[in-house]
C-alpha cells in the first residue's frame, strides 16, 4: 500500500485566494482526519470523518475553512479565502480499528499564504 | 480532552535507553495511551499504545503505572533515526489531541 497520499506537497498563494488540500487515505480505512500544525499551537485536529460523514468538525477554524469526503477513497479541505495566519503544515490521516485506532499520516502539505 | 504532561526535551546518548515519561493524572477509566512519533518533516507515526498492562513491541516498550496516572515509552537502544518529537495521547476512542510533546535529542 502506497500509505495517506496527499496533494500537493507545497503550496504557495496569496491572500485572498482559494486553497484545495487534497488527501487519498488507506484503502480499506473508514475513519479520515485532517490536522493543522504550526509552531504556535501544534498539532490540532480540525475535522474526521467515518464512512465518508463528517462526525466531529468542532476543530475547524472558521467558517472560511470546509471539508468533504465524497468517496471513500478521496477527500478535500478547502480555505477561502485563505489568510496569512493560515500558513501551516496539513496533515490527513486515516485509521480502521484493528484493536486500536492506530492512525497513519500523510507527508503533509506545506501551506504559504502571502 | 484528556491532559498530559511531557517534558519539553530530553537528550540520549546512542545505544543507551531512554526512558520518556509521561504524565495523565486525569485519565478516565476508558482512555487507552497512545504514543506517537514525529521525525524532522514528516507526519507523525505510531510507536505503541497500551491500556493498563506494560506492552513491548518492536519499536519500544510501555510502561504504565499501577494507578495509570503514569506511564513510560521505553527505546531500549537509542538510535540516531530516533531523534523525533515524542507525543503521549490519551485517547477512549479515535478522536487524538496531541499536546507538545518531548523532543529527543540522540547524541553520537
Amino acid at each position: 500500500d502506497a500509505g495517506v497520499i496527499q496533494s500537493p506537497r507545497h503550496e504557495v498563494t496569496e491572500m485572498g485566494q482559494e486553497v484545495t488540500l487534497r488527501c487519498k487515505p488507506i484503502s480499506g480505512h473508514d475513519y479520515l482526519f485532517w490536522y493543522r500544525q504550526t509552531m504556535m499551537r501544534g498539532l490540532e485536529l480540525l475535522i474526521y470523518f467515518n464512512n465518508n460523514v463528517p462526525i466531529d468538525d468542532s476543530g475547524m477554524p472558521e467558517d472560511r475553512f470546509s471539508a468533504k469526503m465524497p468517496n471513500a477513497s478521496f477527500s478535500t479541505l478547502k480555505i477561502q479565502p485563505s489568510e496569512p495566519r493560515d500558513s501551516a503544515v496539513y496533515f490527513c490521516a486515516s485509521s480502521h480499528w484493528t484493536g486500536s485506532y492506530e492512525q497513519y499520516f500523510g507527508p503533509g502539505t506545506r501551506l504559504t499564504v502571502t | 480532552d484528556a491532559k498530559t504532561t511531557q517534558p519539553n526535551s530530553m537528550e540520549s546518548n546512542e545505544e543507551e535507553p531512554v526512558h520518556l515519561p509521561c504524565n495523565h493524572s486525569t485519565i478516565s477509566g476508558t482512555d487507552y495511551i497512545h504514543w506517537y512519533r514525529q521525525l524532522p518533516s514528516q507526519g507523525p507515526e505510531y510507536v505503541i499504545h497500551g491500556l493498563t498492562s506494560n506492552v513491548n513491541n518492536r519499536m519500544a516498550s510501555l510502561a504504565i503505572a499501577e494507578d495509570r496516572k503514569s506511564s513510560t515509552l521505553i527505546l531500549h537502544r537509542a538510535t540516531l533515526r530516533d531523534a523525533a518529537v515524542y507525543y503521549c495521547i490519551l485517547s477512549s476512542g479515535n478522536q487524538f489531541y496531541f499536546g507538545t510533546g518531548t523532543s529527543l535529542t540522540v547524541i553520537p
